[in-house]
């Protein structure tokens, strides 16, 4: 157990919606990342967060998505206007070192 | 860009040992790291090597060789829960971002 979670660990939605992801790393963890990953690929990053300071976000990620973490804690990642494309595990990091990383269980969306 | 390579499957035998290779090609480098994932599972951090040479934590052991943008994980004494994906990754230059391999799945058999 990394002391990582995630919520909810499971969404199905219908395309078109909007949806919410929350991340809680442990405190120590000043650098958080979030990625997505589809079956039989590596994870996909999406953007890092240092303290509560966005400093980089993946350009192949469309306007759609956005992240945040207000206080330097927990984080959110927030898709709009789901397509069945978003479909994909989304997975959430922290850590106190961009190498070693420690990963959340993930929350599995779908998107119908 | 960054790109790294490593092999789509390997399997080996219960007590066997296996080495689970990488190859990557960046434009800078700060270090390579490896990860295991269970099916269903989130990525667990296993190593980071940063300088030439071998790292060693229990079973699980990584090599580097900067000179030939080239790692490997060795694993020994394999046991059945070992069947799992590995991931190599590494940091993009200049930035934050991890970029990761497309993972190796190693099947263990009895």
């Amino acid at each position: 157990d990394t002391g990582v979670s995630q919520d909810p660990r499971h969404k199905i939605t219908k395309r078109g919606q909007n949806v919410t992801f929350r991340c809680d790393p442990i405190s120590e963890h000043n650098r958080l990342y979030w990625y997505r990953q589809t079956l039989g690929q590596g994870p996909e990053f999406l953007t890092y967060f240092q303290n509560e300071a966005q400093l980089e976000k993946s350009r192949l990620l469309s306007d759609r998505f956005s992240a945040e973490r207000p206080k330097g804690s927990f984080s959110t990642l927030e898709i709009q206007r789901t397509e069945q494309g978003d479909s994909a595990m989304y997975l959430c990091a922290g850590g106190a070192s961009t190498d070693t990383q420690y990963f959340g269980p993930g929350t599995r969306l779908t998107v119908l | 860009g960054q790109s790294l390579e490593q092999p789509s499957e390997v399997t080996a035998v219960e007590g066997a040992i296996v080495q689970i290779n990488c190859t990557y090609q960046t434009s800078g480098f700060y270090g390579l790291s490896w990860y295991q994932q269970h099916d269903g599972g989130a990525p667990t951090f296993l190593s980071y090597n940063a300088l030439d040479g071998l790292e060693e934590t229990g079973r699980f052991s990584s090599f580097l060789s900067r000179s030939d943008s080239y790692g490997y994980l060795l694993l020994q004494e394999l046991q059945m829960k070992d069947s799992a994906s590995y991931f190599c990754a590494v940091r993009d230059t200049g930035g934050f971002k991890t970029i990761f391999g497309a993972g190796t799945r190693l099947f263990v058999k009895a």
